[in-house]
């Protein structure tokens, strides 16, 4: 299957705790994105990169979070000193850049922090 | 703050009848994209519309992009069990970036 992966699908975590997820995009495409998508509510988008450089990021992103596309393949979210508010679900996508896009969405990793 | 209304949130109903899912905004944007998404897994890409009136057909879907650009619909014609799910539509502003509804979430009894 060549579909988006993440890593992991679940993450328990504590209060105060640092946490990181891995995306792997569809092999071509040059363009990734990451979204949170909270109970009862659509996706928000976080931020994307082309390629190895980061673009554009949400107000939502605080400095806690960071993201990173090292070589333009896999991406990586680390989320800070974890907050009660940050539990959701984190849904990262890719897509091939052009004039309409379809952004494919990976199966997400569900975040709880208690 | 969401840019995209949809309504209704939640919708029942039984397997046969006909219902119609709104996304209202009071932005323009450069397409629309209807999505579902089955519990724990990510949203999959059901339709793009582009053009202003922009009509188009999936087996028993039909989806319409407004003539502004602003809003969109999904209708259903007998509806099955299978078409249980979470419906989003999203709008796409600038480099691609999605802008979501907070979805409909439809049940379809038997």
């Amino acid at each position: 299957d060549t579909g988006v992966s993440q890593d992991p699908r679940h993450k328990i975590t504590k209060r105060g705790q640092n946490v990181t997820f891995r995306c792997d995009p569809i092999s071509e495409h040059n363009r990734l994105y990451w979204y949170r998508q909270t109970l009862g509510q659509g996706p928000e988008f976080l931020t994307y990169f082309q390629n190895e450089a980061q673009l554009e990021k949400s107000r939502l992103l605080s400095d806690r979070f960071s993201a990173e596309r090292p070589k333009g393949s896999f991406s990586t979210l680390e989320i800070q000193r974890t907050e009660q508010g940050d539990s959701a679900m984190y849904l990262c996508a890719s897509s091939l850049a052009g004039l309409v896009e379809t952004q494919y969405f990976g199966p997400g990793t569900r975040l709880l922090v208690l | 703050t969401q840019l995209l209304e949809q309504s209704p949130q939640f919708l029942s109903i039984q397997e046969g009848e006909n219902l119609t899912v709104y996304c209202n905004s009071s932005s323009v944007f450069s397409s629309l994209q209807w999505y579902r998404q089955e519990p724990g897994e990510g949203p999959v890409l059901l339709v793009t519309v582009v053009t202003g009136g922009e009509v188009k057909k999936l087996k028993r879907l039909t989806f319409q992009f407004g003539d502004a650009r602003k809003d969109s619909s999904l209708h259903i014609t007998a509806a099955q069990p299978g078409d249980t799910g979470l419906y989003l539509c999203a709008g796409v502003q600038g480099a691609q970036k999605l802008v979501f509804g907070q979805g409909t979430r439809l049940t379809i009894n038997p």
